[in-house]
């Protein structure tokens, strides 16, 4: 079945570390996204990628890095100069063009920073 | 800016109706989607809308759309306990970014 895969689901931080949440899609969806889940606050988003090799930035990219070197994967690093990184982050992708059967969206990493 | 909006939290008898509503500000919007997220999961796509209709119903799902208020709203029949969830409404803006709003809690009691 065809569908994107989040991993770890669950993942701790310490102070000062960097952390890398993985993201893979055998959809061969053309676009992929991060967003970050607060309660209250719904979705915002970090950053995305519409083809391989070149991503851009979103609402909320300070403290994030990612790369796009395979189609199918989209890798979100949270540094340590993302002040406060507990929340749930959520991986999606899409067809480039038409988005008229919206977002796939994977289960979501917890991130809780100790 | 764009800006989509909901309120926070809904709670209605097992069995009754519930409309889940929602307001968005780009008047150019194409589609726009209801999605549900249970506790600890992603989101999953439950319906959509082309912006050139004004209802859309999938069994017990009607989807109503007025465009000249730019209001969207989400009608679940015959609630059951499965359905407690957060719903997402979303629009696809005329320069093709998503925007997604807060999210509506929905709490279905037996």
């Amino acid at each position: 079945d065809g569908g994107i895969t989040q991993s770890p689901k669950y993942l701790f931080r310490k102070e000062g570390q960097n952390v890398t949440l993985s993201c893979e899609q055998n959809l061969n969806h053309d676009a992929m996204y991060w967003y970050r889940q607060d309660p209250g606050q719904g979705l915002r988003l970090i950053y995305y990628s519409q083809i391989v090799n070149d991503f851009q930035k979103g609402d909320i990219a300070e403290g994030y890095s990612v790369s796009r070197e395979k189609k199918e994967s989209f890798p979100l690093t949270v540094t340590s100069a993302q002040k406060n990184p507990t929340a749930f982050y959520l991986c999606a992708s899409s067809i480039v063009t038409g988005l008229v059967y919206g977002y796939t969206f994977g289960s979501g990493t917890r991130l809780t920073v100790v | 800016g764009e800006d989509v909006e909901q309120s926070l939290f809904l709670s209605v008898r097992e069995g009754d109706s519930s409309v889940i509503n929602c307001t968005y500000t780009d008047s150019s919007s194409t589609y726009l989607y209801w999605y549900k997220q249970e506790p600890g999961a992603g989101l999953q796509l439950l319906t959509y809308i082309f912006s050139n209709m004004d209802m859309k119903q999938d069994q017990r799902l009607t989807v109503l759309l007025n465009k000249k208020d730019k209001h969207l709203s989400l009608r679940i029949a015959d609630t059951q306990t499965g359905d407690s969830a957060i719903y997402f409404c979303a629009e696809k803006t005329s320069y093709d970014k998503v925007i997604f709003g807060p999210g509506t809690s929905l709490s279905v009691i037996p």
